[in-house]
């Protein structure tokens, strides 16, 4: 069971939009819609933003959108704004009542 | 609102037992909608899923820690814990623990911090 792969870093200006992706493999990511999104700024609690790939848990801004497309999800968050800039981590289902989490992405708002 | 609190002793041992209790208020423990999970995250790098369990103590474990973890709840008190036993330096990290709803985990403590070092 590996973690999924996030790229490092990612950055955007406000109002702009930008993709987190997350790649897994065939057992995991490519065969669940069971992709989760953590929002994370340091020294405060993770916050569930996308959940089942697509959904958004009652007030998470609708700025925030998950897909899929085979082995590989992603995150895009429009209209940036500055309380945006956090740590973004991809979440899947494994299989067999496992969880395996991404590298964690830290966006930057320039 | 549903809160979550880590707590526990923050320097831990090498060979020796981490233990770590999260306390849930604002809502109850004792839920079949909800398992309770716990997570880590050693400095510099990402979360992992550490496992989870039920009210009734039913539990899921990563497999990587499976040998070396324990979990158990205390309903009365709506606490849930986690050991891991024999640890090293590797086991430094951030621990949190989270609310397990279906697939997700969507209430999470702020978490807290264990080092390993004798």
């Amino acid at each position: 069971q590996s973690a999924l792969t996030q790229p490092a870093s990612v950055s955007g200006s406000p109002g702009q939009s930008i993709t987190i992706s997350c790649t897994g493999t065939s057992s995991d990511v490519g065969s669940y819609n069971l992709v989760s999104w953590y929002q994370h700024h340091p020294g405060k609690a993770p916050k569930l933003i996308i959940y089942e790939g697509t959904k958004r848990p009652s007030g998470v801004s609708n700025r925030f959108s998950g897909s899929k497309s085979g082995n590989t999800a992603s995150l895009t968050i429009s209209g940036l704004q500055a309380e945006d800039e956090a740590d973004y981590y991809c979440c899947s289902y494994a299989g067999s009542s496992t969880w395996v989490f991404g590298g964690g992405t830290k966006l930057t708002v320039l | 609102q549903l809160q979550l609190q880590e707590s526990g002793p923050g320097l831990v041992k090498p060979s020796e037992t981490l233990s770590l209790t999260c306390t849930v208020s604002g809502g109850s423990i004792s839920s079949t909608t909800y398992y309770w999970g716990w997570f880590r995250q050693p400095p510099g790098k990402g979360l992992e899923w550490i496992g989870s369990i039920s009210y009734s103590g039913g539990t899921y474990y990563t497999p990587s820690l499976k040998s070396r973890v324990t979990m158990s709840v205390a309903t009365s008190k709506n606490q849930f814990s986690l050991n891991l036993s024999s640890v090293t330096a590797a086991d430094t990290a951030v621990y949190y623990c989270a609310r397990h709803w279906s697939f997700q985990f969507d209430s999470w403590g702020q978490g807290t911090l264990v080092t390993v070092s004798s």
